[in-house]
């Protein structure tokens, strides 16, 4: 997607082990966001940022943990991974979500799977 | 908890037929509505969004709003197999979007 890339694409990792899934944008968007995916549940925030070091959490941001040191970068961090985060992981970036015309781009997504 | 209501689906309709997906929302101070469509692995796109009571047209799409009943529809005409995705609702609260969890649309040839 234009001016929003997610790494990795696809990951698998242990249970226990932390785990950082990195969003990138070169749109210079204040807001930024991470949300889980999951069949039944739809698209849910997990944590969003609205500048450098301003984080808020979402709905579901028990056992992630974000920071956002630049504008371009948004991090999330699984900090001791469970087979519960078993999820498609999407980043969105905004420039003024209340204005409406614009929404959010989202990134490609990442795939993670915790064994 | 604000909640945004869609059913699951699949909604399935023959090819060059209308479609017709609805969302029900929870908050009745929501102001913007957004209509996003998603294909199998791939990742959600804007198609539509409203915030005045009534229809707004764009190409095949047409969306639909009613503040007073809470709720908001998306109308596909002349359905095409390409058309075929799942398709998320969303309201924006504050300064996030609020998602429903999609109806899966299957438009058959």
């Amino acid at each position: 997607d234009a001016g929003i890339t997610q790494s990795p694409r696809h990951k698998v990792t242990e249970t226990g082990t932390p785990v950082t899934l990195r969003c990138h944008q070169t749109e210079n968007h204040r807001y930024m966001y991470w949300y889980r995916q999951d069949p039944g549940h739809g698209l849910r925030l997990i944590h969003y940022s609205y500048g450098v070091k301003d984080t808020d959490k979402g709905e579901v941001s028990d056992g992630y943990s974000v920071s956002r040191s630049k504008t371009e970068d948004f991090l999330l961090t699984l900090e001791s991974a469970t087979s519960s985060q078993t999820s498609v992981y999407f980043c969105a970036i905004s420039e003024a979500p209340t204005q409406g015309v614009e929404g959010y781009t989202f990134g490609s997504g990442t795939r993670l799977t915790v064994v | 908890q604000k909640e945004v209501e869609q059913n699951s689906g699949p909604l399935s309709v023959p090819e060059g037929a209308i479609a017709s997906l609805n969302c029900t929302y929870s908050d009745r101070g929501s102001q913007s509505f957004f209509w996003y469509r998603q294909y199998s692995g791939k990742s959600p796109e804007l198609i539509m969004f409203i915030y005045s009571n009534g229809d707004k047209e764009d190409g095949r799409f047409t969306a639909q709003l009613n503040k007073a009943s809470q709720y908001v529809s998306l109308l596909i005409r002349d359905s095409q197999p390409s058309d075929s995705a799942t398709y998320l609702c969303a309201v924006i609260g504050g300064n996030m979007l609020t998602f429903g969890g999609g109806t899966r649309l299957m438009v058959k040839p």
